[in-house]
């Protein structure tokens, strides 16, 4: 099992740019977060799917934030246009409703510049 | 609506001496409750569960917390730390229905030699 996969792991862009992290949950997990950290704030759930449903997107900032998840394996966060405050590390995990406790990826640090 | 307050931010400790990370949460409901580790430029791991069952749980490293619900208590215990367990720890709640995780801002472990 390969856990689960975050790419890039690190990301520097200029302000105004487009950004698109990207994560590959564990097999057989239905449930996907995506978690933003921060030395101000800590961990931020943004948004989590279940089945590739997204069901609470409460946490994502603004509409400059997006999320998709068109099937199982994989998932995007995108950010357009992004802003230096949106520098963070930004966590994916996975779930499954038989076992609590989620999985998390390493983590994409992004920083706007 | 359920929240986590880990009670310190740094804890420094010597190596082999005991050490106590303390957790409080809050919840209108029946909670699970979860201890996770962070080190360096990682993502984080599950450490231990409290599901239900016995109130005591423990991880294979030597760590045990235990679910005081009169205290709304979670705290994290070691008898005996070593160098390898510096790491910023977190403590998160779920509740009810609701399958997502709240963390805590974390306490940071650092043990001298």
């Amino acid at each position: 099992d390969a856990g689960v996969i975050q790419s890039p792991r690190h990301e520097v862009t200029e302000m105004g740019q487009e950004v698109t992290l990207r994560c590959k949950p564990i097999s057989g997990h239905d449930y996907l977060f995506w978690y933003r950290q921060t030395m101000m704030r800590g961990l931020e759930l943004l948004i989590y799917f279940n089945n590739n449903v997204p069901i609470d997107d409460s946490g994502m900032p603004e509409d400059r934030f997006s999320a998709k998840m068109p099937n199982a394996s994989f998932s995007t966060l995108k950010i357009q246009p992004s802003e230096p405050r949106d520098s963070a590390v930004y966590f994916c995990a996975s779930s499954n409703t038989a076992n609590y406790g989620y999985t998390f990826g390493s983590g994409t640090r992004l920083t706007v510049v | 609506a359920q929240s986590v307050t880990q009670l310190d931010s740094q804890v420094p400790v010597f190596e082999e001496a005991p050490v106590e990370l303390r957790c409080n949460y809050s919840s209108s409901v029946s909670v699970y409750l979860f201890w996770y580790v962070q080190y360096p430029n990682q993502g984080l791991q599950l450490l231990l569960k409290y599901l239900s069952g016995s109130t005591l749980v423990k991880s294979i490293n030597g760590f045990e917390a235990e679910f005081n619900k009169s205290q709304t208590s979670f705290h994290l215990r070691k008898p005996s730390v070593h160098i390898s367990d510096t790491a910023e720890y977190f403590c998160a709640v779920s509740g009810g229905s609701n399958y997502k995780l709240t963390f805590g801002k974390g306490t940071l472990l650092t043990v001298n030699p």
